[in-house]
């Protein structure tokens, strides 16, 4: 199994900051790695596939990067409804996911 | 518009089963890989389950390998997890989500439905 990992937990953030987080998987997984958006009590929105393509209707205040083992994924100028948590995810060998960066104040 | 809607859940006592479901409108279920992926409170996401377009092929995690069934009903528009044998370690949120190709990203998400296992 590609264990995903996440850094960091939990990121203490200000409107209009440019927020950087990151993953890192246990082996390559090419450029098979998606980013997705989690609310409370929502479930997860897909912004970013294929290391650095935006889903349809995510801003382009988001953005990713990386390749092979190591990914990020940037917003440039935070907004008060950006805060939430991130999880990064392999679809190379299965499907699996990192525990999340939670974005907070 | 687009869209997945859970259903089927609720507690249950360990060693139970639970069928739940998935509606799907908006788009053309049966060219869609779909999958499950669950969430236990306060804990990431972690997938489930995958089923082919025409649902002959299933892939499953192995920590439901054999207690968990997923199967789908395209002329429904409808996805299924059945679940036996439910331990309470199998408490979480239960999304069903829809693949963009095939061995791709997920880009539909429901909002859940909550299982709970306990005595």
């Amino acid at each position: 199994e590609i264990v995903m990992t996440q850094s960091p937990a939990t990121l203490s953030v200000s409107p209009g900051e440019r927020v950087t987080l990151s993953c890192r998987a246990s082996q390559s997984v090419s450029s098979d790695l998606a980013w997705y958006q989690q609310k409370p009590g929502q479930g997860p929105r897909l912004l970013i596939y294929g290391v650095s393509a935006r889903a349809t209707g995510v801003p382009d205040r988001f953005s990713g990067s990386g390749s092979g083992t190591e990914f990020t994924l940037t917003i440039s100028s935070l907004q008060s409804e950006d805060l939430a948590v991130y999880y990064c995810q392999q679809y190379n060998n299965w499907y699996t996911f990192g525990q999340g960066t939670k974005l907070e104040i | 518009q687009v869209q997945l809607v859970e259903s089927g859940g609720g507690v249950v006592q360990p060693g139970r089963s639970l069928r739940l479901s998935c509606a799907a409108s908006g788009f053309t279920f049966r060219s869609r890989v779909v999958h499950w992926v669950r969430q236990a409170p306060g804990r990431g996401l972690e997938w489930v389950a995958v089923v082919s377009s025409d649902g002959n092929t299933k892939h499953y995690a192995d920590f439901v390998k054999g207690r968990f069934t997923i199967s789908r009903d395209n002329s429904k528009s409808t996805l299924f997890l059945e679940m036996n044998s439910l331990r309470i370690e199998d408490t979480a949120m239960y999304y069903c989500a829809r693949e963009i190709g095939v061995k791709d990203a997920f880009d539909i998400w429901g909002q859940g439905t909550m299982v709970t296992v306990s005595s």
